[in-house]
């Protein structure tokens, strides 16, 4: 089946540092992929998504673009900020609903300032 | 305000109670979701709603019963259930079969004792 990969966290940076998060998957289709991120407290916010090969997905300053040779997605931004602290989920859809949206297990962000 | 509302915020049960979860949207989305999310271990999909038909039922136990009145609402009963069923129940809702991503509510924390 369908599954996403992301580095293990924490990851634990100063602030303005550059910032990767690795994101991997295999799926069995031409799937969507997006990034989410979740705030202490909070549910899932959709951060940023890429529908097809090259595409590259960004919003407050973060990046990703999906590299089908690599089966990659991974999440980047320039210069963080202590406010970035927070979950970060990758995932996939790949037709059909529920079982086709697959999350990877997060990787956890700590920015000290 | 994500669009997705889940109510209440925070839940404290006893086992032997029974108490509902709700989650409203006003996307018209037509699908949404349930998830359990537990300390240190990734997103768990519980139940599917297709046009308020359910379309997947994730293993879940019977303790845990939908109900989707309507493409808007969606509640989940619970009774009778264990301190291992404590985590952050997450609702989320979808256009279509979720290829623009998922839309999420901030979840109800549930801690039963």
């Amino acid at each position: 089946g369908d599954s996403v990969t992301q580095m293990e966290g924490p990851v634990t940076l100063s602030e303005e540092a550059f910032l990767t998060i690795n994101c991997t998957y295999t799926a069995t289709g031409y799937p969507s992929l997006f990034w989410y991120v979740q705030y202490p407290g909070e549910g899932l916010q959709l951060l940023l998504k890429a529908t097809k090969a090259d595409d590259k997905g960004s919003n407050k300053g973060f990046e990703a673009t999906y590299r089908k040779e690599t089966t990659s997605f991974h999440l980047e931004k320039g210069s963080v900020q202590v406010s970035d602290s927070a979950v970060y989920f990758c995932a996939l859809s790949d037709l059909g609903y529920g079982q086709n949206f697959v999350f990877g297990p997060g990787t956890r962000l700590s920015v000290l300032p | 305000e994500t669009g997705v509302t889940q109510t209440p915020r925070h839940l404290v049960m006893g086992m032997t109670n029974k108490k509902s979860l709700k989650c409203e949207q006003h996307l018209g989305h037509n699908a949404m979701y349930w998830y359990k999310q537990s300390a240190k271990k990734p997103l768990e999909l519980m139940f599917v709603y297709n046009f308020k038909e359910q379309t997947e039922n994730n293993s879940v136990p019977s303790r845990f019963s939908p109900e989707c009145p309507n493409s808007s609402h969606l509640f989940l009963h619970l009774h009778t259930l264990q301190p291992e069923d404590s985590a952050l129940y997450l609702c989320a809702s979808s256009q279509g079969d979720g290829n623009y991503g998922y839309t999420f509510g901030s979840g109800t924390r549930l801690t039963v004792v």
